[in-house]
């Protein structure tokens, strides 16, 4: 099974942007990179994903390395509200069965 | 609010019991996923749902089963119940498969004593 790695934590200075990296060496082409993040007491919140094209939305963008075996997400102006751990997931559709591969998360922290 | 509910909250039991966790999907989502975030084992898959057929089974063990109804709304059964069990179990739907965004209820916490 496709697995994804990322750093355990990392901090960031509030209206900075931050970048989170994942590798996901084993990626296979059917593949999704998808990102959500757990606010504290709260379920997962689905952020943006990604096949093989870098994608923007409202929330962040997601840049995928052209070799897809790792990717970035990318929050343009960091606020004290996106402190949460954030997961890449790999998530696949392949005639196999459905996966959905968590990573352990990144902590992120946001300084004031 | 993510549109998707779980009852209940919370749920305090003792070993070898059985409980059954209820999701209700937001309107019109077709897929419901199951997962189970412990401490020591983060998020994990367990099972998704699409239209009331069985799609994908991830980590789930052969003590837990799991069932979509025809109104859409799902149940997670787990019995025989043991310390090892007590996570929060996550619902999650979506309007199709799993290359779409999931929205995720706010979960139950599962207590085995």
């Amino acid at each position: 099974d496709a697995k994804t790695t990322q750093p355990n934590s990392m901090e960031s200075n509030e209206e900075e942007p931050v970048h989170l990296p994942c590798n996901h060496s084993t990626i296979s082409g059917t593949d999704y990179i998808h990102w959500y993040r757990q606010l504290p007491s709260q379920g997962p919140e689905y952020v943006i994903h990604g096949l093989t094209s870098n994608v923007n939305n409202r929330m962040a963008s997601l840049a995928i390395a052209e070799d897809r075996k790792s990717s970035t997400l990318i929050l343009h102006r960091a606020t004290l509200r996106d402190a949460a751990v954030y997961y890449c997931i790999l998530i696949s559709g392949n005639t196999g069965g459905f996966k959905t591969i968590f990573g352990a998360g990144t902590r992120l922290f946001v300084k004031a | 609010d993510s549109g998707v509910t779980q009852t209940p909250k919370h749920l305090i039991t003792a070993t070898g019991q059985r409980v059954t966790l209820r999701c209700s999907p937001r309107s019109g989502d077709l897929s419901v996923y199951w997962y189970q975030q412990s401490l020591d084992q983060g998020l994990q898959f367990l099972i998704h749902y699409y239209n009331g057929e069985e799609r994908a089974k991830g980590n789930i063990l052969e003590r837990f089963s799991a069932q979509q109804f025809p109104d859409l709304h799902s149940e997670l059964n787990l019995s025989s119940l043991e310390l090892g069990d007590s996570a929060l179990y996550f619902c999650a739907s979506s309007v199709r498969g799993l290359g779409n965004e999931q929205f995720f209820g706010p979960g139950t916490r599962l207590t085995v004593l």
